[in-house]
């Protein structure tokens, strides 16, 4: 089965610190995944995708396959990062429904 | 606002009633999606077209959902005999096959409540 975990649903840190919100997908093939992020009162969006392998926002995450991980960090949050943030994973071949996780809601306090 | 819009934004029904929402997806965009997302979860997917075509359905719509796209734009998503647990945001997205950039894009959702 295809299934995206996200084991904290919260995670709260000060300005300037370190940041990796954790996310662990099962899937038996090769899957896309991406970072979605939704802002206060606002749409969700796309953050980034292991694919393209770029930093937005000073975000990155890196596809481990072997760990079937997908971490995203950054190594200096900002308070216009609190937003809740979504781990997805797309199958290929499936119609290109995506698979959320739980999602974590990132708190920067200053 | 040229993106994927969702009307209405909030609706309250009374148990047992029909609602029915709508979505206009990015115009050019020949797929579109129906996602379910209730409080503390991530977006569950629902169904979704190509064009006109229906191609799959979650075995979390029950008979009593139904969603049609009959030219290929707009899509409207109906709950009959609604029930409170189908108290929820219904969220849509839209995205293109061609062009190379399959990117999801996704409404504001409409914020159902069945009391």
């Amino acid at each position: 089965a295809q299934r995206v975990t996200q084991p904290e649903k919260l995670l709260s840190v000060f300005k300037g610190a370190p940041v990796e919100l954790k996310c662990n997908y099962s899937y038996s093939g090769s899957p896309e995944l991406f970072w979605y992020v939704q802002y206060s009162r606002q749409r969700l969006q796309l953050l980034l995708r292991h694919i393209s392998r770029e930093s937005i926002k000073g975000f990155t995450a890196d596809l481990n396959k072997g760990e079937t991980s997908f971490h995203l960090k950054k190594p200096f949050a900002q308070e216009e990062d609190s937003a809740m943030y979504y781990c997805a994973l797309r199958a290929i071949g499936q119609g290109g429904k995506l698979i959320f996780g739980q999602g974590t809601e990132l708190s920067v306090k200053p | 606002d040229t993106g994927v819009s969702q009307n209405p934004r909030h609706k309250i029904t009374k148990r047992g009633q029909n609602v029915t929402f709508r979505c206009d997806p990015i115009s050019e965009h020949n797929r579109l999606y129906w996602y379910r997302q209730t409080l503390g979860q991530g977006p569950e997917f629902l169904t979704y077209f190509q064009n006109e075509a229906q191609l799959e359905k979650s075995r979390l719509l029950s008979d009593r959902f139904s969603a049609e796209r009959p030219k290929g734009s707009f899509s409207t998503l109906e709950i009959q005999r609604t029930e409170q647990g189908d108290s929820a945001m219904y969220l849509c997205a839209s995205s293109s096959t061609t062009g190379g950039d399959t990117e999801a894009f996704f409404g504001q959702g409409t914020r159902l409540t069945v009391v």
